[in-house]
């Protein structure tokens, strides 16, 4: 069966710092993978998507970026952190490109003071 | 762009009680539509979704949806809730952009259930 990680769970850092979630899904292969940030109220916000290695779209632009370095692992990051940053981060993943479901992972609260 | 709208941020119920949960989207050419579940401290998963035939699509745990296109509607009932059902809960439409496809996720309604 297919599984999706992600750490830290939760985290905290200092305004300027740099960032790196990290998210791997095992039991299968060519995922679409994807990052959303969830926000009290605002629901979930995609904010990367990638359909393969080296592969990642952008949907919002912001501080952030994201890689994919091998097929099962996603990566989010930032050089320096903003206090808007902050929030509840979830990555997904869907069978290739269909995204007719995707599973979650638990999430990584971050919390940028 | 498509987009999804929630017409209840927060929605309080007694056990037993019939339970319906607003969902719309902007979108006129055929749809793809999700309830998805953040029950609390769960990762979140799928409730239901429709593609294509019955409009009366049914879920897990005695939840349905009825997507009613000329209303651009998918609303999610529950004819008795129960405590447990206590979660906030997402609608989603699939939408196309670029060659692939994703989900937009409207704002969410958070679900409680009083005993």
């Amino acid at each position: 069966s297919q599984t999706i990680h992600q750490w830290p769970a939760t985290l905290v850092q200092p305004v300027g710092s740099p960032l790196s979630l990290e998210c791997t899904v095992e039991g299968t292969s060519n995922p679409n993978l994807y990052w959303y940030r969830q926000a009290a109220g605002r629901g979930l916000q995609l904010l990367f998507y990638s359909v393969g290695i080296g592969q990642i779209s952008s949907e919002v632009p912001q501080n952030l970026s994201a890689s994919r370095p091998q097929d099962r692992q996603f990566i989010l990051s930032s050089k320096k952190l903003l206090l808007s940053d902050s929030g509840f981060y979830l990555c997904a993943w869907s069978k290739e490109r269909r995204a007719d479901t995707q599973y979650f992972g638990p999430g990584t609260r971050l919390t940028v003071l | 762009a498509q987009s999804v709208s929630q017409h209840n941020h927060h929605v309080i119920l007694s056990e037993a009680a019939s339970l319906e949960l607003g969902c719309n989207y902007s979108y006129g050419g055929t749809v793809n539509l999700f309830w998805y579940v953040q029950y609390p401290g769960q990762h979140l998963q799928l409730l239901l979704k429709y593609f294509s035939g019955d409009p009366l699509v049914k879920g897990i745990k005695g939840f349905e949806a009825e997507f009613i296109k000329s209303k651009f509607s998918f609303n999610l009932r529950k004819p008795s809730v129960q405590w447990s059902d206590t979660a906030e809960y997402f609608c989603a439409v699939r939408s196309r952009s670029g060659g692939y496809n994703k989900l937009i996720f409207g704002a969410g309604t958070r679900l409680a259930v009083h005993p």
